[in-house]
């Protein structure tokens, strides 16, 4: 049984350009979460996708954006890169009802903005 | 809003000492608790949990009580092993709405032979 993955693993970026990365959930989850974790820091919630829909975000400007796709894979759009925006940027899959879901984490994507 | 303080790092031990991290939090009504683990160059791993009150979180050797007084919910390990390396982050998550997870900072621990 195939945990979530993430591609790439790594990344490098110029600022003002766009990136694309890449989730697919576990088997059997429905719900996928974005993070982005900053060195030496934790991870910072940026969205989350349910039936195709952003249904709840965090504090993050609108050049983040996503999509979920009907198999329930996702992608996390970054436009105009900043400097700032260099972290290690975490998927997590999940599935069951609001209040007892746990969170299963992948491997991660290494942004590197230059 | 929400939020998790745990204790900075590294926290550097000797293999087979004793571990304490402390976390405390702040949040609205009585969040789940969480304790992750990330080992170099990986994502995270859920460790342990508590969803309520005086719940007791165990896995691989560690613990951590949910108390609701102090709003703590450290993390203890009564032997550490040089595998145990690692950082270890902190979470909460909110029991209402579509909720997610709050981190803290994260603390490292460095076990030496």
């Amino acid at each position: 049984d195939a945990g979530v993955t993430q591609s790439p693993t790594h990344l490098i970026k110029t600022r003002g350009q766009q990136v694309t990365l890449r989730c697919s959930p576990k088997s059997g989850h429905d719900t996928v979460s974005w993070y982005q974790q900053a060195l030496g820091q934790g991870p910072q919630f940026i969205f989350q996708y349910y039936e195709e829909e952003e249904r709840q975000r965090g504090n993050f400007p609108d050049r983040f954006s996503g999509h979920q796709f009907p198999n329930y894979s996702s992608e996390l759009n970054v436009n105009a890169l900043l400097l700032g925006d260099s972290a290690l940027y975490l998927c997590a899959s999940s599935s069951g009802d609001r209040w007892t879901y746990e969170q299963y984490f992948g491997p991660g994507t290494r942004l590197t903005v230059t | 809003g929400d939020s998790v303080t745990q204790m900075e790092g590294p926290v550097t031990l000797s293999e087979e000492a004793f571990l304490t991290i402390n976390c405390t939090y702040t949040a609205t009504g009585y969040p789940s608790l969480f304790w992750y683990v990330q080992y170099p160059g990986e994502g995270l791993q859920l460790l342990l949990k508590a969803t309520k009150a005086d719940d007791k979180g165990s896995n691989k050797g560690f613990e951590a009580t949910y108390r609701k007084e102090t709003t703590s919910f450290h993390l203890e390990k009564g032997s550490v092993q040089v595998s145990d390396s690692a950082v270890y982050f902190c979470a909460l998550r909110a029991n209402s709405g579509y909720s997610t997870l709050t981190f803290g900072k994260g603390t490292m621990l460095l076990v030496s032979p």
